[in-house]
């Protein structure tokens, strides 16, 4: 079935560093993937999405391309910010299908 | 406007009893959605509803799960004989619909459930 893997946190980083939180997949044909966010004590919120092989999206400063060939949709930020601790989830929606299949979930710790 | 509420945020039930959790859904949207957040298991996908369609049950995980969509807007999860293994936080969301263009999911806070 479909299945979404990323990399374990927590992730611990100083503020301005670099930040990359691996996803890849496993899903038949040729689904839409996104990145989530839980900030403490709120509800998931969408951060980004990409529709189709080599898309791009982007908001708040963070970024992931739709790799096909890689089966994978790595999000990354140039310079963290205290304010992106959060919970961040990689998820996949199948085409014709509403349903989202998430990741575990990777916890980002960002200190000044 | 307001977003996706859900109640109780909290509960904290006994063995055995049976636990109605509500969703709101924001007003327009038609999908709604459940999914259960758990340690062991992440977040998994439970029920969809669609306008007036039969809903997508195929995330449920026992007959002692059920849902229902009252009139197309508030819905309600029910776990009948609860066991300690259904703790969990249960999130509610819903979109605009279903084709690619509205099917964005927002998603409420959670219902946190205890099972003692």
């Amino acid at each position: 079935g479909d299945s979404v893997t990323q990399m374990e946190g927590p992730v611990t980083l100083s503020e301005e560093a670099f930040l990359t939180i691996n996803c890849t997949y496993t899903a038949t044909g040729y689904p839409s993937l996104f990145w989530y966010v839980q900030y403490p004590g709120e509800g998931l919120q969408l951060l980004l999405k990409a529709t189709k092989a080599d898309d791009k999206g982007s908001n708040k400063g963070f970024e992931a391309t739709y790799r096909k060939e890689t089966t994978s949709f790595h999000l990354e930020k140039g310079s963290v910010q205290v304010s992106d601790s959060a919970v961040y989830f990689c998820a996949l929606r199948r085409t014709g299908f509403q349903k989202l299949v998430f990741g575990t979930g990777t916890r980002l710790l960002v200190s000044p | 406007g307001a977003g996706v509420s859900q109640s109780p945020s909290n509960k904290v039930t006994e063995k055995g009893k049976d636990v109605e959790l509500r969703c709101d859904p924001i007003s327009g949207h038609t999908a709604l959605y459940w999914y259960r957040q758990s340690l062991g298991q992440g977040l998994e996908f439970l029920i969809y509803f669609q306008g007036n369609s039969a809903p997508d049950k195929s995330g449920l995980p026992s007959d002692r799960f059920s849902a229902e969509r009252t009139g197309g807007s508030v819905s309600t999860l029910t776990i009948q004989r609860t066991q300690q293994e259904d703790s969990a936080v249960y999130l509610c969301a819903s979109s605009l619909g279903s084709t690619d263009r509205y099917n964005e999911q927002f998603f409420g806070p959670g219902t946190r459930l205890t099972v003692l």
